[in-house]
């Protein structure tokens, strides 16, 4: 079955302990993305990857880092988080069609940071 | 930038009600938009897109948006709700500025009432 998988799908965690969000897609898709949902904004896109060892900044990159090795990896890592990266974390994945492939998303991770 | 505006925040209807969610966009070129869902506690579903072609564009589950090019608008329709319709509603467009990235309204919470 073609999917998006995402662990945890939950975490609390304290402000300053370092995490990693694992995404991980078996479509062989090029293209990954994180975004972050928050109420009343919508999703926005933390940062994403258009192929191995390419990645580049979205809307709201800063306090996170991204990694991409292998193609079916993207992991989402927190270095020191702050209350304010309280939020549900979407990864996506896409094949690179132009520019317009339909993304496919992970479940989600609802991250509290205290 | 691009936006994406939904007009409605919260709609409450009651089952066999018609369905229509409002949907803006800021940019005036070519455009590829989509509308996705996500039911409680599940991740995001597209319900359907637009590329170009028949504006009329028929999705999954009885769902179907209109591209109105002048009115710069990509409403969300369907006749007869159900209670399982409950969910979050996003339209979103892609940036011709980023590639493959999405630009996502606030949402749109709607609840059914059987």
């Amino acid at each position: 079955e073609a999917q998006v998988t995402q662990n945890p799908r939950y975490l609390i965690t304290v402000t300053g302990k370092k995490l990693t969000v694992t995404c991980s897609q078996n479509m062989n898709h090029e293209y990954m993305s994180w975004y972050r949902q928050d109420p009343g904004l919508g999703l926005r896109q933390i940062y994403y990857s258009m192929n191995v060892e390419v990645t580049d900044k979205g809307d709201v990159p800063e306090g996170y880092k991204v990694s991409r090795k292998e193609k079916r990896n993207f992991p989402l890592i927190l270095e020191s988080p702050s209350p304010n990266q309280t939020s549900l974390y979407f990864c996506a994945s896409a094949g690179l069609a132009g520019g317009t492939d339909t993304q496919y998303f992970g479940p989600g991770t609802r991250l509290t940071v205290l | 930038a691009q936006s994406v505006s939904q007009h409605n925040h919260h709609v409450i209807l009651s089952e066999a009600a018609s369905l229509e969610l409002g949907c803006n966009y800021s940019y005036g070129g070519t455009v590829n938009l989509f509308w996705y869902v996500q039911y409680p506690g599940q991740h995001l579903q597209l319900l359907l897109k637009y590329f170009s072609g028949d504006p009329l564009v028929k999705g999954i589950k009885g769902f179907e948006a209109e591209f109105i090019k002048s009115k710069f608008s990509f409403n969300l329709r369907k006749p007869s709700v159900q209670w399982s319709d409950t969910a979050e509603y996003f339209c979103a467009v892609i940036d011709s500025g980023g590639y493959n990235k999405l630009i996502f309204g606030a949402g749109t919470r709607l609840a059914v009432h059987p």
